[in-house]
C-alpha cells in the first residue's frame, strides 16, 4: 500500500527561525510531488510542484527538495513569519493527477 | 480569472438523506477531482472526472457518485448519509496531471 507520511505532526517556532518540514512517500515511481498550505477550515493553496525529474523547486522564501531514491521531500521556509502559521500538506501525484496526501504538519510561528 | 468555486459553503443534513455538492473548475481546466477531508486528517481521494467520464475512483462506497458536465463543472452526490460522512469536501481542477487547484470546500455536517 502506498503511503505518505509527514513528521512532525505539529511544530512551533519563534518568528525569524527557518522551518523544515518533512515528507516521506513509498511510491518510487512517483510522478510529481506537490506541497500545499491549508488555513483552518479553508481549501488548499498550492505552494510548489516538483516533477519527478527535478531535484528542487523554489518560490520566494520557499524551497522544496525531492529525493526519489530515499522517498523523501523537504519543504524549507526561510525566516518564518506569523503569517506562515498554517497546516502544510504534501501529496504525491500519479500520471493522471490523483493526489495522495499525508496528514499534514501544523505550524505555529510565534511573534 | 475566477478560481475553483464550490457551492454551497456549508450544509447540514440528517442521516439517511441525500446531498449534492457542486464545483466549477478554473477556466481551461478539463479534469476535476473530489476529496473528502475529515477533521485533523489529509484529504482522501474520492474520484476524478475527465471528458465527462469517471477516470479514477478511490476507496469509497457506491453511495458516492458524481457527474461532469460538458462545461467541465462537476457534482458530487452522496446517498444515504451517515454520521461518518461529516467532513470538508474539496474539489480540485487541473489541466491534466499538472498543478492541482483547490476550491474553498463545502463543510457537510450530518446529524
Amino acid at each position: 500500500k502506498q503511503e505518505v507520511t509527514q513528521i512532525p505532526a505539529a511544530l512551533s517556532v519563534p518568528e525569524g527561525e527557518n522551518l523544515v518540514l518533512n515528507c516521506s512517500f513509498t511510491d518510487s515511481a512517483i510522478y510529481n510531488l506537490q506541497w500545499f498550505r491549508q488555513d483552518p477550515g479553508k481549501g488548499l493553496t498550492s505552494l510548489l510542484l516538483i516533477q519527478s525529474s527535478q531535484r528542487e523547486q523554489t518560490s520566494g522564501r520557499l524551497n522544496a527538495s525531492l529525493d526519489k531514491s530515499s522517498g523523501r521531500s523537504t519543504l524549507y521556509i526561510a525566516a518564518s513569519q506569523p503569517g506562515d502559521s498554517a497546516t502544510y500538506l504534501c501529496a504525491q501525484t500519479d500520471s493522471w493527477g490523483k493526489l495522495q496526501f499525508g496528514a499534514g504538519t501544523q505550524v505555529v510561528v510565534t511573534p | 480569472d475566477a478560481g475553483v468555486t464550490q457551492s454551497p459553503t456549508h450544509l447540514i443534513k440528517t442521516r439517511g438523506q441525500q446531498v449534492t455538492l457542486r464545483c466549477s473548475p478554473k477556466s481551461g481546466h478539463d479534469t476535476v477531482s473530489w476529496y473528502q477531508q475529515a477533521l485533523g486528517q489529509g484529504p482522501q481521494f474520492i474520484f476524478q472526472y475527465y471528458e465527462e467520464e469517471e477516470r479514477q475512483r478511490g476507496n469509497f462506497p457506491d453511495r458516492f457518485s458524481g457527474h461532469q458536465f460538458p462545461n467541465y463543472s462537476s457534482e458530487l452526490n452522496v446517498n444515504a448519509l451517515l454520521l461518518g460522512d461529516s467532513a470538508l469536501y474539496l474539489c480540485a481542477s487541473s489541466p491534466g496531471s499538472d498543478t492541482q487547484y483547490f476550491g474553498p470546500g463545502t463543510r457537510l455536517t450530518v446529524l
